[in-house]
């Protein structure tokens, strides 16, 4: 496996303001991805981030609301722009270790909270 | 049809019996299937990976995998007050590509002393 460092770990936020939200890993990966976990749901993918390249966006997810940053293999940003209350959710960075097998692991999250 | 589909429970066991957690999928091409544990407040844990039919044992964990029904399974031995969590299963490639984990909701066990 590898240390996934995500910050901050939670936030409350006033609506209408935006969050980034850093993943820094101890190794270098050649894929990162963003996952929201609803308040009593499952993980849902918002977007791919890849280094030297545009993120790729799930269906439902949109560059304006969730630009994504890669600028090198070991760290990523995720911004949730001009925030709502339904945006409350924990966001979640995860990498692809072992590229062969798909296994992804999980970095601590990030706890939001919109009012 | 949702992709995943997982019974929400909670699955209450007693200590030391088999908790026997299922997870049905949609997607005929699907490759890869895991196991996640996620403890109430934290992020989700990998604890199995299995890609062929048939059975994979790992400690007091067995996957159990059956592509041709859409199936897999997870069977805690011996289980233990610490295994009370949400277990997420998730299922990759087919017409989800590689790399693109679909989650189910989770199953919670609770393991009572």
């Amino acid at each position: 496996s590898a240390v996934i460092s995500q910050k901050p770990s939670r936030d409350i936020c006033q609506r209408g303001t935006s969050l980034t939200i850093q993943c820094q890993v101890d190794s270098q990966v050649t894929m990162m991805f963003w996952y929201r976990q609803q308040p009593g749901q499952s993980l849902t993918l918002i977007a791919t981030a890849n280094q030297g390249s545009e993120a790729t966006y799930e269906s439902g997810f949109v560059i304006d609301k969730f630009p994504i940053s890669r600028p090198n293999l070991t760290f990523s940003t995720l911004t949730v722009s001009n925030m709502s209350p339904e945006d409350s959710s924990i966001y979640l960075c995860s990498v692809d270790i072992f590229r062969a097998r798909e296994k992804l692991f999980f970095g601590s999250g990030t706890q939001l909270s919109v009012l | 049809q949702k992709e995943v589909e997982q019974n929400s429970g909670p699955l209450s066991v007693p200590e030391g019996a088999i908790a026997s957690l299922n997870c049905t999928y949609s997607d005929r091409g699907s490759q890869s299937f895991f196991w996640y544990r996620q403890y109430s407040g934290k992020s989700p844990e990998l604890i199995m990976s299995i890609y062929s039919n048939g059975d994979k044992e790992d400690g007091r964990f067995t996957a159990q995998l059956n592509k041709a029904s859409q199936y897999v399974s997870l069977l805690i031995r011996d289980s233990q007050p610490s295994d009370s969590a949400t277990y997420l299963c998730a299922v990759s490639g087919g017409n989800t590509g590689f790399q693109k984990l679909v989650f189910g909701t989770g199953t919670r066990l609770l393991v009572s002393p």
